[in-house]
């Protein structure tokens, strides 16, 4: 079956733009979580949604949302860019499940955005 | 709170040998431990899990890992390095119950693989 699909792959910014980065799950996966990797950070939790609704949220900044569709489909955005907003976005799906702590997260490829 | 140290960021063998990256865990409730891959411009897969089955947990490409938690570790092996693993290693941890509970990575071990 297919995976995680995010697009776009890569793309480039300029500071002060907005970004809206798009994830598919894997059919049949209610919960859908946003990553942020930066070779200072590592890798850093955005949030999750699960069913349309968000769980849970990291400790990012409210320039930094999201939402899911009745379809599970997931978008995030980015407003107003910053240079430290440049990392590769990664989504990743799971049945949703409870306990959901047992639920193995399957990764997409990730959006690499560059910010200049 | 949970989190996960990795020692070594960087860890290099020869192609053949015994590859061990290290990995220790810190929880107040009994955790859910993972070992993802990372290869250049991709994303994370996973190479096994443990969710309080068995301590010694079997993945793909011939690595496993073994729970103890006396130690809080959970190291990663596979006895034979081949060139084709060379990437980089997380380690997460997570807890079970209900609602979500996010998955928590280290910092990451670059595995290194020489001829």
């Amino acid at each position: 079956k297919a995976g995680v699909t995010q697009t776009p792959r890569y793309l480039i910014k300029t500071r002060g733009q907005q970004v809206t980065l798009s994830c598919s799950p894997i059919s049949g996966h209610r919960s859908v979580s946003w990553y942020q990797q930066t070779p200072g950070q590592g890798l850093q939790f955005l949030f999750e949604y699960f069913s349309e609704t968000q769980r849970n949220k990291g400790n990012f900044p409210g320039r930094f949302s999201g939402r899911q569709f009745s379809n599970s489909r997931s978008e995030m955005n980015v407003s107003t860019l910053e240079l430290g907003d440049s990392a590769l976005y990664l989504c990743a799906s799971s049945l949703g499940g409870t306990p959901s702590g047992a639920n193995v997260l399957t990764f997409g490829a990730g959006s690499r955005l560059t910010v200049l | 709170a949970q989190s996960v140290t990795q020692l070594g960021s960087h860890v290099s063998v020869s192609e053949g040998a015994l590859v061990l990256l290290r990995c220790n865990y810190s929880s107040s409730v009994p955790p859910y431990l993972f070992w993802y891959v990372q290869y250049p411009n991709q994303g994370l897969q996973l190479l096994l899990k443990y969710t309080s089955a068995a301590t010694l947990v079997k993945g793909i490409n011939g690595f496993e890992a073994e729970f103890k938690k006396s130690e809080t570790s959970f190291h990663l092996t596979k006895p034979s390095a081949h060139m084709s693993d060379a990437a980089e290693y997380f380690c997460a941890v997570t807890r079970g119950g209900t609602g979500f509970q996010k998955l928590v990575f280290g910092t990451g071990t670059r595995l290194l693989v020489s001829p």
